[in-house]
């Protein structure tokens, strides 16, 4: 079975400085994809970035990028010029790139608290 | 972009009664669905996977017979507390998967179970 594991339950940075989170699983696959989400206090889930396994290069989004290390099983996320607004859990999520009826299934890790201050 | 709406947000019952939450794609049809539940501050747990015109599929530890699950159209996946008690309170996010293995999330259902 796929594991996700996020060794820091909570973390702290100061505004405008640069935080990375950490992440590990566990699979037996080869093809499959790794997201990062942000959940803030309203619950909601936002998608903050994805990686294709079989893509060596690193996914960026703006301020948001990972460090993938498929052969470590490694992906960590790295906030730049951190904002107030970047305060949230974030959650690091595991999913297979197979068809079926569970096509889409996700496994989170524990997530991580992320408090920003001013 | 594709909207996943949930309802109710927030449900207060008794405990023995049942209460149904809805989760609703609103611009794309939606072949499978997945049911999640989170406690304060800990992650999110599937908890069963509903596919269109079929069975839902339940993970190890859930009781279909508590949560049942329908999903009979491609745009409506209803997720049903039965006779719910107060360990059932929780928050319940329902995901819709498109066609183009986009995952979309709904704003979640808080139940409290007096």
């Amino acid at each position: 079975a796929q594991t996700v594991t996020q060794s820091q339950p909570e973390m702290s940075v100061q505004e405008a400085e640069t935080v990375t989170l950490s992440c590990t699983y566990d699979t037996s696959e080869s093809d499959y994809y790794l997201f990062w989400y942000k959940q803030p206090p309203s619950r909601q889930m936002i998608l903050v970035i994805r990686q294709e396994a079989y893509k060596q290069q690193n996914a960026t989004e703006n301020r948001f990028s990972v460090n993938f290390q498929k052969a470590a099983k490694s992906f960590s996320l790295k906030i730049s010029d951190s904002q107030l607004g970047d305060a949230a859990m974030y959650f690091c999520a595991y999913r297979i790139n197979a068809g079926g009826t569970s096509y889409g299934k996700l496994t989170f890790g524990q997530g991580t608290i992320l408090t920003v201050h001013p | 972009g594709a909207v996943v709406s949930q309802h109710p947000s927030r449900v207060i019952c008794k405990s023995g009664t049942s209460v149904k939450i809805e989760c609703r794609s609103l611009d794309f049809q939606a072949t499978t669905m997945f049911w999640y539940r989170q406690f304060p501050k800990q992650s999110l747990m599937l908890m069963a996977t509903s596919n269109e015109g079929s069975k839902a599929t339940y993970e190890q530890g859930v009781e279909k017979d508590k949560f049942l699950i329908n999903h009979a159209s491609l745009t409506l996946s209803t997720l049903t507390v039965t006779s719910a008690h107060p360990e059932d309170s929780s928050f319940y996010i329902c995901s819709a998967r498109d066609g183009h293995e986009k995952l979309f999330f709904g704003s979640g259902t808080q139940l409290s179970v007096l």
